[in-house]
């Protein structure tokens, strides 16, 4: 069964500095691979997406992340944080031996320090 | 404005009470979900649907039902709430289930408390 696993459920940085956050997964076959963004009190929204291809990925508002297959990893990286970057993130994978469902991470809630 | 719509976003109720939550979605997409959210356990499906008159089960289903009627609407009915189904729920939309590429996309959240 597949399962994701993010490493963390908050992570504190400094405004300007790196943002990592870590989400594993397994799954026995070919796996889609998201990572959405809830701000408070919103509802989740799409931050960016791995299906094939290039395995590094940009997204919105200067995030990216790289599916590492050897390493079962899809982290999320951001070289400058923002104060508006604070907000609950989550890790997601889809693949045909769910029928496609999301299976979904518990979160990370980032926050940002002045 | 494209969007999916869930009513009402509070509601505090006693337990047996029996409510629906509605989730409507002018997007015309075909894949349908509800998903409940608590602290430290993410996102768990409920209940999903890939089209109009096809509902299956999701991880978390016990307790509640659903029905897609048509294709915009996808009510969330619990007949009997007990306070352990006090969460925050989301309804989610896209064009296709059997896509997996497709984007989700969400409501703004319906935060129910059963007493």
């Amino acid at each position: 069964a597949q399962s994701v696993t993010q490493l963390g459920s908050h992570v504190s940085v400094s405004e300007g500095a790196l943002v990592l956050l870590r989400c594993n997964y397994s799954s026995s076959v070919p796996p889609y691979l998201f990572w959405y963004v809830q701000y408070p009190n919103q509802g989740l929204q799409l931050l960016l997406k791995y299906t094939t291809g290039a395995t590094l990925v940009k997204g919105i508002n200067g995030f990216e992340a790289e599916f590492k297959k050897s390493e079962t990893s899809f982290h999320l990286t951001k070289p400058s944080a923002h104060m508006s970057d604070a907000a609950e993130y989550f890790c997601a994978v889809s693949a045909l031996d769910s029928n496609y469902q999301l299976i979904w991470g518990a979160g990370t809630k980032l926050i940002i320090k002045p | 404005e494209a969007q999916v719509t869930q009513n009402p976003r509070y509601l505090i109720t006693v337990t047996g009470k029996k409510l629906t939550v509605t989730c409507s979605q002018n997007m015309n997409h075909e894949y349908m979900s509800w998903y409940r959210q608590d602290p430290g356990l993410g996102l768990r499906q409920i209940y999903y649907s890939m089209n109009v008159e096809v509902t299956d089960k999701g991880d978390v289903p016990e307790g509640y039902k659903v029905s897609r009627k048509e294709k915009r609407n996808f009510p969330l009915i619990l007949e009997s709430p007990s306070p352990n189904q006090t969460s925050l729920y989301f309804c989610a939309s896209s064009f296709s289930g059997t896509v997996p590429t497709g984007e989700l996309f969400f409501g703004e959240g319906s935060r129910l408390t059963v007493l």
